[in-house]
Order: structure tokens, then sequence, then C-alpha cells
């Protein structure tokens, strides 16, 4: 079995502060974990993956995260929030033949 | 750069009626994903199909529902008898045989009166 918990269903952060999304995980297996976003009226797309190899993942509009086993964590931080990254962000764990996601974390960027 | 692509973006059906979710995923994927999104909700797993069969499926996938590769680039969702708790959206998604990541489609919005 496998699931994914978003801590914080709502983020408000300032224009250029840290964004600091949080995901813990279940997984009985190594996991495969992701972070897509979503944008109003839009799809998921994509922003990075961890499979195997390095803990600290980079992905795409600077985003990144960290896959740290001993606390079941792929938190997703981004150093400097911009107005364009207001969208809904969801953690997700994988097996072969399924997503998992988490709620969701909509955020909110003040100019 | 390829992409998921799926048709209607929105269908409004009356409860009881058939509808059918159509989409083409990325041309050399060979794992095909349904899931859904009720308004305010997370993304639901539905079903995976895989080698022209069901490889694992959901509770909410019940006999209501059916998928299918009718032809090299189509993958169906159909939904026999909508119900008003069918309303959300609906995506599609592919993946690589040697890859990890699902692409996602735009989605369908269904809406059931």
């Amino acid at each position: 079995a496998q699931s994914v918990t978003q801590l914080g269903s709502h983020v408000s952060v300032s224009e250029g502060a840290l964004v600091l999304l949080r995901c813990n995980y279940s997984s009985s297996v190594p996991p495969y974990l992701f972070w897509y976003v979503q944008y109003p009226n839009q799809g998921l797309q994509l922003l990075l993956k961890y499979t195997t190899g390095a803990t600290l993942v980079k992905g795409i509009n600077g985003f990144e995260a960290e896959f740290k086993k001993s606390e079941t964590s792929f938190h997703l931080t981004k150093p400097s929030a911009h107005m364009s990254d207001a969208a809904e962000y969801f953690c997700a764990v994988s097996n072969d033949y399924k997503l998992s996601f988490g709620a969701g974390t909509t955020v909110t960027v003040r100019a | 750069e390829p992409e998921v692509t799926q048709t209607p973006s929105h269908q409004v059906t009356q409860m009881g009626q058939e509808v059918i979710l159509r989409c083409v995923p990325i041309s050399n994927h060979l794992y095909f994903y349904w899931y859904r999104q009720i308004l305010g909700q997370k993304v639901e797993f539905l079903v995976s199909f895989y080698n022209n069969e069901i490889s694992e499926k959901s509770e909410i996938f019940d006999d209501q529902f059916s998928v299918e590769r009718p032809d090299g680039s189509n993958f169906t969702l159909k939904i026999r008898s909508t119900k008003l708790e069918d309303s959300a959206m609906y995506f599609c998604a592919s993946k690589g045989v040697f890859s990890y990541e699902q692409y996602f489609g735009p989605g369908t919005r269904l809406t059931v009166t």
C-alpha cells in the first residue's frame, strides 16, 4: 500500500520569499516520488521526480525536492517565489501501475 | 514536444446517459491511465491499462466504467449510465516503457445534470 500526506492545504508566501511545501509518504517498497503542479483550469504538469540515486532533485521553474528516507519525506522548495508560482501542487507516490496523490497544497503569492 | 490530448474539453450529459471520453496518448507510450478529480478534492486513480488489458483498477472503477484502446492511437473511458456523482475532471495519462513519469492530458470536465 502507498499513500501521501501533504501538510497544509494552503500556503501563502510573499514574492521573493522561500516556498516550502511538505510531503510525507508511506510505501511498502522503495518509492518513486513526484511533484506535479496544476495551474487554474489546466492539467497536471510534472515538476520533478525521484526514482533512485541523488536524493536532492532539481525540477523545472527553480523548484527542488529532497528525498529523506529516514523521515519518509519529499518536501518541495523554491528559494524565491514568483507570482507565476501561484497554483496547486500535488505530491504523488508510485508503483508501476498507478500514482497515489496527496490532497494538494494551494500556493498564493503576495506582491 | 509530444503531449497527451483529450476530447472533449467539457461534456455535459444527463443522468443515466452514456458518455465516452477520448484520449490520444503519446505515440510511443505503452502504459495508459485514467484519473479523476472531483471539484475541490484530490486526484484519484481509476484504472491502468497495458498490453490491451487492465493492469489495476480502483474501487471507483465499477461495472459502469470500461476502457478500450479501439485502434493504435486512441484510449477511451466509457461510463455506461452516468450519475450525478460522476461529475468531475477526468485526466488521461500515459507512460513510456522505460520511464517512471506519467504525462497527463489537459482533462475533460464532465458535468452530469
